[in-house]
């Protein structure tokens, strides 16, 4: 699993429900990171986190919210106010430096009905 | 702001070679890297360019060119389970959080 786990795979909601993704990493990688993928486009960035405790918002992070209280774990929540909730949700950690890369969990799959 | 453009898809033939190119612009450049992803699979890391010049890792080669803004990803030898999509991404010197500001992807289909 490359370190990182994402769960579950598919998730199934209905309209108006928060929901709340999983994303844990045993490597001790202070970094971590949510994007979304929409059918045949790239990824965007949702929020991110560099420490324990703090985060940022990306580019599109309206309608969810994370938390990060351990360094563990960084899960994130879709909420109600996100309009178009249904895509494929990717989380990847990083080491830190300048020249190494993302590594992705497996993803997971949300459908909003 | 960064803008990352790549071909939607491109179609190749088994054992031969395809190019994939990759054009950005961006304010701090700070390194580049291809990703591969199956359909419905997470993106799996394949190079990483951040001086020009070629950077070769068994079949893939990698390719930059900064005064460009260019960067190509060079496939030889396709195999049918090269079928997949390629992303290019780059990060930026003044993005806080080292995070990738990723391309469109290009999908790329080998036919037999």
């Amino acid at each position: 699993d490359g370190g990182i786990t994402q769960s579950p795979k598919y998730l199934f909601r209905k309209e108006g429900q928060n929901v709340t993704l999983s994303c844990e990493q045993n490597l001790n990688h202070d970094a971590m990171y949510w994007y979304r993928q929409d059918p045949g486009q790239g990824l965007r960035l949702i929020y991110y986190s560099q420490i324990v405790n703090d985060f940022q918002k990306g580019d599109i992070a309206e309608g969810y919210s994370v938390s990060r209280e351990k360094k563990e774990s960084f899960p994130l929540t879709v909420t109600s106010a996100q309009k178009n909730p249904t895509a494929f949700y990717l989380c990847a950690r990083g080491q830190g430096g300048p020249n190494s890369p993302l590594h992705f969990g497996n993803g997971t799959r949300l459908t909003v009905t | 702001g960064q803008n990352i453009d790549q071909p939607t898809e491109m179609t190749a033939t088994e054992g031969a070679i395809v190019q994939i190119n990759c054009t950005y612009q961006t304010s701090g450049f700070n390194g580049l890297f291809w990703y591969q992803q199956h359909a419905g699979e997470a993106p799996t890391f394949l190079s990483y360019n951040v001086l020009d010049g070629l950077e070769e890792k068994g079949r893939f080669s990698s390719f930059l060119s900064r005064s460009k803004g260019y960067s190509y990803l060079l496939l030889k030898e396709l195999q049918m389970k090269d079928s997949a999509s390629y992303l290019c991404a780059v990060r930026d010197l003044y993005n806080a959080g080292n995070m990738l500001t990723f391309g469109g992807g290009t999908r790329l289909m080998v036919k037999p």
